[in-house]
């Protein structure tokens, strides 16, 4: 079975400009949960879908935003970027609601903004 | 809130030595509870999790953990250590909501290990 996959890998953006991220899941997973990681802040939880649904939120601002497709695929958005969302992104992923199951971590895609 | 600590920013041990990584962690309810491991090039891997039941959990690549529900603590153990397990070791706890849950993480613990 193929991993998540996270497109594009890496990104550079200047401030002010708004960005896509993309994430497709393991074939058969229907929860696509996002994250942030920096230095600075560690890693920290930004939402998570289920069903085309975003079942829970973390502490980020309206600027992040998400969605999940009927394949399962997630994208996230940030607009107007800030020198602080310069991070790894990660998506994870696991099969179906139930909060047991495991998650799968794709490799990230890591933004620059200047 | 829940919250994670995990004391040890480094921690140096020397192959085939014993390991224990320590995390503590608050929150009111009963916790669920994860350790993660980041490798570079090999991104964040799940080692274990603890939802209820048994309180000490095996996890993969021979690590378990103990949750101490009087401790508050959630410690990753490993009797021998081999040098591809020097990465980065999360520790996180979980608030069950809307049918799954919501991890925060600790800082991390990096790992090295001597020959």
């Amino acid at each position: 079975k193929a991993g998540v996959t996270q497109t594009p890998r890496y990104l550079i953006k200047t401030r002010g400009q708004q960005v896509t991220l993309s994430c497709s899941p393991i074939s058969g997973h229907r929860s696509v949960s996002w994250y942030q990681q920096t230095p600075g802040q560690g890693l920290q939880f930004l939402f998570e879908y289920f069903s085309e649904t975003q079942r829970n939120k973390g502490n980020f601002p309206g600027r992040f935003s998400g969605r999940q497709f009927s394949n399962s695929r997630s994208e996230m958005n940030v607009s107007t970027l800030e020198l602080g969302d310069s991070a790894l992104y990660l998506c994870a992923t696991k099969t179906a609601g139930g909060g047991t199951d495991t998650q799968y971590f794709g490799p990230g895609t890591r933004l620059t903004v200047l | 809130a829940q919250s994670v600590t995990q004391p040890d920013i480094h921690i140096t041990v020397s192959e085939g030595a014993s390991l224990e990584l320590r995390c503590n962690y608050s929150y009111g309810a009963t916790p669920y509870l994860f350790w993660y491991v980041q490798s570079p090039g090999q991104g964040l891997q799940l080692l274990l999790k603890y939802f209820s039941g048994d309180t000490l959990v095996q996890g993969i690549k021979g690590f378990e953990a103990e949750f101490k529900r009087s401790q508050s603590s959630f410690n990753l153990r490993k009797p021998s250590v081999h040098w591809s397990d020097a990465a980065e070791y999360f520790c996180a706890v979980g608030r069950a909501s809307g049918g799954s849950y919501i991890p925060t993480f600790g800082r991390g613990t990096s790992l090295i290990v001597h020959p």
